[in-house]
């Protein structure tokens, strides 16, 4: 399996303001997904971070609140925008070496919105 | 879309006994079922799955089943050890190329008493 790693581990920021996430992987993988984690809860996916197009968004997340960039196979940033305290969730990062195959998760990202 | 639903939420066992832990999926096109567990503070690790093709897989002390009629899957844990108390979820995906999108039960807080 990869190994993901992502920064920051964990923020407190003032609503209003962006934070974005970075999300790296040690070797290539085809797909690469962001989800959140609201305290206490399962997880739902929030879009399929693409390489080279836009990112696949889930009902119910839009790309102005949720930015993502894919430049590489083996990283993908999440901005989290305009941020509000139901903002605060844990985001993770999780990859797949191809389509079809096992699906692994980064630590998270602890964001907090004061 | 794709719904699942797992029981229970909270499940306590003493050392050495046995844990069952239940989902059941909605859309009869889910062919992947992975199953993961999250410890505090970590981000949701792969500890089995299965594919519709086959009905039962074990891996040491750790199994899962899969009835396709029924439409239920289960997570069976032997022998258990404190190492085991976290939280554990269930997914279900449909693998058609391009849809690689799990959808996650509402997860079971398993405790493991000494």
């Amino acid at each position: 399996s990869a190994v993901i790693s992502q920064k920051p581990s964990r923020d407190i920021c003032q609503r209003g303001t962006s934070l974005t996430i970075q999300c790296q992987v040690d070797s290539q993988v085809t797909m690469m997904f962001w989800y959140r984690q609201q305290p206490g809860q399962s997880l739902t996916l929030i879009a399929t971070a693409n390489q080279g197009s836009e990112a696949t968004y889930e009902s119910g997340f839009v790309i102005d609140k949720f930015p993502i960039s894919r430049p590489n196979l083996t990283f993908s940033t999440l901005t989290v925008s305009n941020m509000s305290p139901e903002d605060s969730s844990i985001y993770l990062c999780s990859v797949a070496m191809l389509a079809g195959n096992e699906q692994y998760f980064g630590p998270g990202t602890r964001l907090t919105v004061t | 879309g794709e719904n699942v639903e797992q029981h229970p939420s909270t499940l306590s066992v003493q050392e050495g006994d046995s844990a069952v832990i239940k989902c059941t999926y909605s859309d009869s096109a889910s062919n992947y079922f992975p199953w993961y567990k999250q410890e505090l503070g970590k981000g949701p690790q792969l500890i089995i799955d299965i594919r519709s093709n086959v009905g039962e897989k074990k891996d040491q002390r750790i199994a899962v089943t899969l009835n396709k009629t029924a439409k239920h899957f289960s997570l069976h844990i032997t022998e258990t050890q404190p190492e085991d108390s976290a939280v554990y979820f269930c997914a279900a995906r449909i693998s058609n190329f391009g849809n690689e999108k799990l959808t996650f039960g509402t997860g079971t807080r398993l405790t493991i008493i000494p």
